[in-house]
């Protein structure tokens, strides 16, 4: 059973375009929803995180839109440059000590 | 501050063969985990270690893979004898295991070829 649903599974943007994922969880348990950016190659990498006691967090070009009704989520990127190029994975686990649960991964190409 | 180190980067191993791979977590990161990443997915959970001891193996394959924490610091994850679908990017990270927010930190990963 796949708890965190993410799409789209590839995205091809304009630089300067604002490329959004989106993700959606099952588990209404979840209190802790991150981001990972992974670069081929390397590890993934925490990028942004929300708890569903708001509903927007902006940090840079980054920005995560929470919908705690709906059970979905979704990474907005501002001002898209080439370097952004990545799988971009949501995440989401239960509030302390716990593992992640990850999307399927979305691949962005941002294209000059 | 170091982050977590994996070895060895890449392995190529024939099936039925065995294989081992290491992680070295952050300094100090009292729980340690190891995912597996499939082309084309997200990590998934196989084992969390909460300093030597194991939280959760539920989704650890236990015919053929083990892992081990010794000391608490460094960990060994094993697969004996390997199949064609165990090709996969197995992942360590690392957390401090306290406070709700819980920051995993991850290593490059060992990739693993199973022909």
């Amino acid at each position: 059973q796949q708890q965190v649903k993410q799409s789209p599974q590839s995205l091809i943007v304009q630089k300067g375009g604002i490329p959004i994922i989106n993700c959606a969880y099952e588990n209404t348990a979840f209190d802790y929803f991150p981001w990972y950016q992974q670069f081929p190659g390397k590890g993934p990498a925490l990028l942004i995180a929300i708890r569903p006691d708001v509903s927007e967090k902006k940090e840079g070009r980054f920005t995560i839109s929470f919908n705690k009704s709906a059970k979905q989520f979704s990474l907005h990127i501002m001002d898209s440059q080439p370097g952004d190029s990545a799988t971009y994975f949501c995440a989401a686990h239960l509030s302390g000590n716990t593992p992640l649960v990850f999307g399927k991964g979305t691949r962005l190409s941002v294209i000059a | 501050e170091a982050g977590v180190a994996q070895s060895p980067r890449y392995k190529i191993i024939e099936k039925r063969q065995s294989v081992a791979f290491w992680c070295n977590p952050i300094s100090g990161h009292a729980t340690l985990y190891w995912y597996q990443q499939i082309l084309g997915q997200g990590p998934k959970l196989l084992i969390q270690f909460q300093n030597n001891g194991v939280v959760d193996d539920s989704q650890l394959p236990k015919d053929r893979f083990s892992a081990e924490r010794l000391k608490g610091v460094d960990s060994t994850l094993k697969i004996q004898p390997a199949k064609l679908e165990d090709s996969a990017v197995y992942l360590c990270a690392s957390s401090l295991g306290v406070g709700a927010k819980n920051i995993q930190y991850f290593g490059a990963g060992t990739r693993l070829s199973v022909l």
